[in-house]
This record gives structure tokens, sequence and C-alpha cells, in this order.
């Protein structure tokens, strides 16, 4: 029979359009976000990373969103590109607890030419 | 600068045989962790160690699979005896602080038939 495999959300842009991903993360205490890409058949790679006493940083065409009343947590793209084209994780972590980062399920982002 | 390494990028092998997953963390990073993915599960810690020490190894899933860190820069994932539910791509990452970005190597696909 089929096997049922994890159903991610797609985001479908078009090429110079913004994106943005979004995340509901689970722990109220997390203090630490990051956003990773992974492009098929590699790893995942850090994009940028946002501390909970602040709600927004940027990074080279990228920015974060914290919001912490409702514990979610958005990517934003600017002028969205074809190699832009990936899976999206958001990780959280509770720096005074562990090392761990918890992981999303991740969002694909399809970027149309 | 290299990262993360993996070896090897591939291994295919039969039910039963001993698999060992090898990685070498970025040079000065104090953290290590061992992950699987799968479309199934996506994207699971198996198992973290802090300055070559394992802190955290609730992910393992049983008794067959072991891991090593006999070193700062080295260390194996072993399966024994593999099964083909075990097929999965495993990622290793290394953090150079307590809850910090973590830097993915490129994952070995196993294979079990």
């Amino acid at each position: 029979g089929e096997s049922v495999g994890l159903h991610l959300p797609t985001l479908s842009v078009q090429e110079g359009d913004n994106s943005i991903i979004n995340c509901a993360y689970s722990n109220s205490a997390s203090d630490y976000f990051i956003w990773y890409k992974q492009e098929s058949g590699k790893g995942p790679q850090f994009i940028i990373d946002i501390r909970s006493n602040m709600d927004k940083r940027q990074g080279q065409r990228v920015t974060v969103l914290l919001n912490k009343t409702v514990k979610h947590l958005s990517l934003q793209i600017a002028a969205t590109q074809p190699g832009d084209s990936a899976v999206y994780f958001c990780a959280e972590n509770y720096s005074g607890a562990t090392n761990k980062l918890i992981f999303g399920t991740g969002t694909l982002l399809a970027v149309q030419p | 600068d290299a990262g993360v390494i993996q070896s090897p990028r591939h291994e295919v092998t039969e039910m039963g045989q001993e698999v060992t997953l090898r990685c070498k963390p970025i040079s000065g990073h104090n953290s290590l962790f061992w992950y699987r993915q799968t479309m199934m599960r996506g994207l699971e810690l198996l198992i973290y160690f802090n300055n070559n020490v394992p802190i955290d190894d609730s992910g393992m899933p049983e008794d067959r699979f072991s891991a090593k860190m006999p070193n700062a820069s080295f260390s194996t994932l072993k399966i024994q005896p593999s099964e083909p539910r075990d097929s999965a791509v495993y990622f290793c990452a290394s953090s150079s602080r307590q809850g910090g970005e973590q830097y993915f190597g490129p994952g070995t696909r196993l294979t079990v038939t």
C-alpha cells in the first residue's frame, strides 16, 4: 500500500515577488529562533536567526519577524529568485535548558520563472 | 573553511548488515548532533554530544543504534543490525555555542534492502 508522508505546506510565488513563510512555534519559553533552507539533496543551511529580545532582524534580502505574543515567526524573502526554491524550516531553542533545536515540519517554496 | 564532513555520502546495504556513518565537525565546535530525515517523520534529532560527552540520546530509536565521539574531531553512528525501516538521510551537525546555530553536513543517504 501507499506510505503516507509528511504533507509539506507549499508556497508558490512568481520570480521577483516577495515571499513570506510562516511558522508557529511550540514553547513559550523558547528564546532563540533560526531559519534554515534545505535544497534538494543537501543539508539544511543556516539563513538567519533572532533572539527573543528582538522582534525583527534583517539580513541580505531576508527579514525575520518574531511575535512572542502569539508564538509566531515569519521569514520574508525580497525579490524571490529561482535559487530560493527549497524547503524552509524554522527551529526554536530554550537556551536555559538544552542545546537542542526543535525543528518545524518545513514549508516548500516554489519559485515560478 | 571546511564545513561538517560526512562519509559515506551514499550507503546501500542488505538487511542485517552493520552500518557505520562518520562525521567530522567544524574545527572548534564543541557540540555535535546526529539527525535522521525521512518523508514520514521529517527531521528527527537522534543524539547530541557536548565536549565529546553524550548529553541526550532520547531520540535514538532502539538498541540497534549507537553513537560515539572518541575525540573532538570525529563521531560515528552505528546501526547493527540494519533494517529496511532505517533507510533515511542521516545528517550530522555541529555548533560552537550552547543552543546556537547548528551547521549541517551534506548527509549520508542510507538504503537498506
